[in-house]
């Protein structure tokens, strides 16, 4: 029980670069988030997912997209990249308890 | 609105007790408590609920003030295993469990 991954662990990009984070999850939860951690700012939600197929915006959409093509999977995507997206990114499943998984330190340059 | 915590940083020595509390200006469903040690993902420790229910952990305990919007955290007889960073999460209702953070409490605990 890997309870929930992410990938990649770190990343460089340039302006203008895109790519996609993977978040997994084994514990068969609808609910699913991202969030991009920033010093001094706490955890900020970026979009979740109430289940299969569904996505809604959090406090801090703009500039990622993301996709839950299956349960146990929540894809983020920045199509292009802005040092402003310099940050950690985690991802987290579940309901009354969120379960975080380890993070991804991305670094736009 | 983020919720607003203090204090902001607290340096303890072992066996001490602290107070970490969280506001918010918007009516309160559920207040969800998470401790982050350095370079770690958050981890849940405690869950209030509008109307008193409480779930969590054994040896940490909070109180969840639904007039005032307000929760507090109480950690007694600090551990040094209790240092990290506490974040208050509050959700103003539906089904979606949409957490607006605070921006966290550090506690250092020393020997």
């Amino acid at each position: 029980n890997a309870g929930v991954t992410q990938t990649p662990k770190f990343r460089v990009l340039k302006t203008g670069q895109s790519m996609t984070l993977l978040c997994a999850q084994d514990m068969n939860h609808e609910y699913m988030y991202w969030y991009r951690q920033d010093p001094g700012m706490g955890l900020r939600l970026i979009h979740y997912s109430v289940g299969e197929g569904t996505t809604a915006k959090g406090e801090v959409p703009d500039g990622y997209n993301v996709s839950r093509l299956k349960k146990q999977n929540f894809l983020l995507g920045l199509e292009s990249a802005a040092p402003s997206q310099t940050s950690v990114y985690f991802c987290a499943s579940g309901l009354e308890t969120q379960y975080f998984g380890p993070g991804t330190r991305l670094l736009v340059l | 609105q983020q919720p607003v915590q203090s204090p902001q940083a607290v340096i303890l020595r072992e066996g001490e007790d602290a107070v970490i509390n969280c506001s918010s200006s918007k009516a309160l469903y559920s207040v969800h408590w998470y401790r982050q040690k350095h370079g770690e993902a958050p981890v849940f420790l405690m869950i209030l609920l509008k109307g008193g229910e409480q779930k969590g952990h054994e040896k940490i305990s909070a109180s969840f003030n639904e007039k005032k919007q307000q929760s507090s955290l109480y950690l007694t007889a600090s551990q040094l295993s209790y240092s990290g960073t506490y974040f208050c999460g509050t959700e103003s209702g539906g089904a979606t469990n949409k957490l607006i953070f605070g921006t966290g409490t550090l506690l250092a605990v020393q020997p």
